[in-house]
């Protein structure tokens, strides 16, 4: 069955400092895609990154870097110089195939705080 | 350009009612859903539909029931609302075959008093 670990409820930075969000995952599936969404305090989400489980390979994107471990069944986000607009709950999300189409189920999702 | 829009952003309603929440998508995607998310910010898909097609419907009472009028509408009508179905709901559309990026909705927060 399919499941999402998020296993950080929050985390309280300072700025400039860099901040690494865990995610691990289940699945029974070789085919599968992993997300994360970003939800700043006004309350949308805001996709940040898709990956299927046979891309392993890290992404960076800014100050924002993915570290995709299949060994582990993990993808993990990491914000360098973090600022206080990261301020945000951030979810992996995990899609697998299931009767009818694709599931996607989330994670409970991370809380980070950056202080300035 | 709204790609995805809910209305309304906030209702609030009394236990008992019957209300609808609306969401549409100018993205051109072929499928729709339905998430919950609680008061802890717990995010659950209710709903997905294709073509307006019914393809995944999780285990939601009855009382919930969603209606796609074409592709690029989504609605969600719940009856004999209860406290219990306080929450923020989001919509979100993307492209089918595959796990497509879902693309989703502002939200809308019901609260049931």
């Amino acid at each position: 069955a399919q499941k999402v670990t998020q296993a950080q409820t929050e985390i309280s930075v300072v700025e400039k400092e860099d901040v690494t969000l865990d995610c691990v995952y289940e699945t029974r599936d070789t085919t599968y895609y992993l997300f994360w969404y970003k939800q700043p305090p006004s309350g949308e989400l805001v996709f940040l990154i898709r990956r299927n489980s046979f891309d392993e390979q890290n992404e960076i994107s800014g100050r924002y870097s993915w570290n995709f471990q299949k060994s582990t069944s993990s993808f993990n986000f990491t914000i360098t110089a973090s600022q206080v607009v990261d301020s945000a709950v951030y979810f992996c999300a995990l899609s697998e195939l299931n009767t009818g189409g694709f599931k996607t189920i989330f994670g409970a999702g991370t809380r980070l705080f950056v202080k300035a | 350009d709204t790609a995805v829009s809910q209305t309304p952003k906030y209702l609030v309603t009394q236990m008992g009612n019957d209300k609808s929440i609306k969401c549409e998508q100018n993205l051109g995607h072929d499928t729709m859903y339905w998430y919950k998310q609680d008061s802890k910010k717990f995010l659950k898909i209710m709903f997905s539909y294709n073509n307006k097609e019914l393809i995944i419907n999780e285990t939601v009472p009855n009382r919930f029931s969603p209606k796609s009028p074409d592709k690029a509408h989504l609605n969600l009508h719940i009856n004999s609302l209860e406290l219990g179905d306080s929450a923020v709901y989001f919509c979100a559309s993307s492209l089918s075959g595959g796990a497509n990026t879902q693309y989703f909705g502002p939200g809308t927060r019901l609260t049931v008093l």
